[in-house]
């Protein structure tokens, strides 16, 4: 069955502290791959996005993320978070017809 | 401004009363679904459409109606709400089936 599986349900980190939050599927076929982000009371806007080529992208505000095609993952990454990245983080995988998004990760960062 | 518009922001409703939640795109999108967001469970797919005419049920459509009369909108209807459809519903759209989301501002639903 096709699913996607966040690791982290909640992870709380200091400012400056570094950041990766897992991201695992399980689909048939090609993909395109999305992290999302939604700060409080606010629509999922998109943080960056894998379609081809290069497996390491590059997203807004310092975010990156990494394809292990052979591992099904797509891991999210930020060399050192601050408090206004402080949101839920949501993983996204697209294939012909729909896109499915796992069950999100709450990041709180500590001042 | 490109944009995917909801209404209402908020609706407060009692069970077996029939709602519409309108949404609307101006970018002349393709593609328009349908979500709701509930807490551990991260966003399922109600309904989606690929065009006019065209839709197709998403992981969790039961409870639910859309239709796709014109490109730009796609309104999500419940026939006879329940309290198990209280959620905060998002409508998005993109290009092609493929590609960037663009998300609405969500709409919380509450089904007393």
């Amino acid at each position: 069955a096709q699913s996607v599986s966040q690791h982290n349900h909640h992870v709380i980190l200091s400012e400056a502290a570094s950041l990766e939050l897992g991201c695992n599927y399980s689909y048939g076929g090609t993909v395109n791959l999305f992290w999302y982000v939604q700060y409080p009371g606010q629509h999922l806007q998109l943080l960056l996005k894998y379609f081809s080529g290069d497996p390491l992208v590059k997203g807004i505000k310092g975010f990156e993320a990494e394809f292990i095609k052979s591992k099904f993952s797509f891991n999210l990454r930020k060399p050192s978070v601050q408090w206004s990245d402080t949101a839920e983080y949501f993983c996204a995988v697209q294939g012909d017809n729909d896109m499915r998004f796992g069950a999100g990760t709450r990041l709180t960062v500590k001042p | 401004e490109a944009q995917v518009t909801q209404n209402p922001r908020y609706l407060i409703t009692v069970t077996g009363k029939k709602l519409t939640v309108t949404c609307s795109q101006n970018m002349n999108h393709e593609y328009m679904s349908w979500y709701r967001q509930d807490p551990g469970l991260g966003l399922r797919q109600i309904y989606y459409s690929m065009n006019v005419e065209v839709t197709d049920k998403g992981d969790v459509p039961e409870g639910y109606k859309v239709s796709r009369k014109e490109k730009r909108n796609f309104p999500l209807i419940l026939e006879s709400p329940s309290p198990n459809q209280t959620s905060l519903y998002f409508c998005a759209s993109s290009l092609g089936r493929r590609g960037k989301l663009f998300f609405g501002s969500g709409t919380q639903l509450s089904v007393l």
